[in-house]
């Protein structure tokens, strides 16, 4: 088992519906992410919050809107998602400070997402 | 154009037969490589991080190999079992002019089926 918990594990939701995903580490790591991955693809960066404080955007639509309550939760707010959204949804935890560049990566199991 | 190769794509092998990935890379500045594991329909799972120092480290069954000068790597699985059957992921850092910042940079992995 993953220390980065993932829920859902599964998500169907219509192109209208407002869903949210979740996601938990007690690592006390103060950098979490959101990747997408579509099938047979590399994860790609969505997100990057550092010290619960968003760093990173990698251009993301606003219909994907994250939230990092503080540094053990991070979530990401779904609404008006396109079919094309379908994907499994990535969270990650690392390291930061002095020598957090050579610290792995953790990620979740994902939450498989499906826009109908 | 900061890139990532993996080869092969796909690999069929019999279940206690050695293997042999491969990784090459454009990234630049370099700061570590990353091999992962992905089982299908899970988070991958860091096996070795290495700096431009190291050429070469184990855990377990899997040992990595990294010139940085020709800015190739591979991992090898010694003794296949059904259970590394999965898609492996090269991962390279890039470090910021900046320093403290950094991107991954990901393969499109290697399927690598073992078969009884």
């Amino acid at each position: 088992d993953t220390e980065v918990t993932q829920t859902p594990k599964h998500l169907v939701m219509g192109m209208t519906n407002k869903k949210s995903l979740k996601c938990e580490q007690h690592m006390g790591h103060r950098a979490m992410y959101w990747y997408k991955q579509k099938a047979k693809k590399p994860p790609e960066l969505m997100f990057v919050y550092s010290y619960e404080k968003l760093s990173i955007n990698e251009s993301v639509p606003s219909r994907f809107s994250p939230e990092c309550p503080n540094s053990s939760l991070l979530n990401l707010h779904l609404h008006a998602l396109q079919p094309e959204d379908s994907a499994l949804y990535l969270c990650a935890s690392s390291r930061l400070g002095q020598g957090a560049r050579n610290s792995p990566l953790h990620f979740g199991n994902g939450t498989r997402l499906t826009v109908t | 154009k900061n890139q990532v190769e993996q080869s092969p794509q796909s690999l069929i092998i019999l279940e206690g037969k050695n293997c042999t990935l491969q990784c090459n890379y454009t990234v630049s500045p370099f700061s570590n490589l990353r091999w992962y594991k992905q089982d299908t329909g899970r988070g991958p799972v860091s096996l070795t991080i290495m700096t431009f120092s190291e050429n070469t480290k184990s855990n377990g069954r899997y040992t990595a190999t990294l010139d940085a000068d020709t800015k190739q790597s591979s991992l090898h699985i010694t003794a296949s079992q059904l259970s590394d059957s999965a898609s492996y992921i090269c991962v390279v850092t890039r470090s910021n002019s900046g320093g403290s910042n950094y991107k991954l940079t990901f393969g499109k992995g290697t399927l690598l089926t073992v078969n009884p």
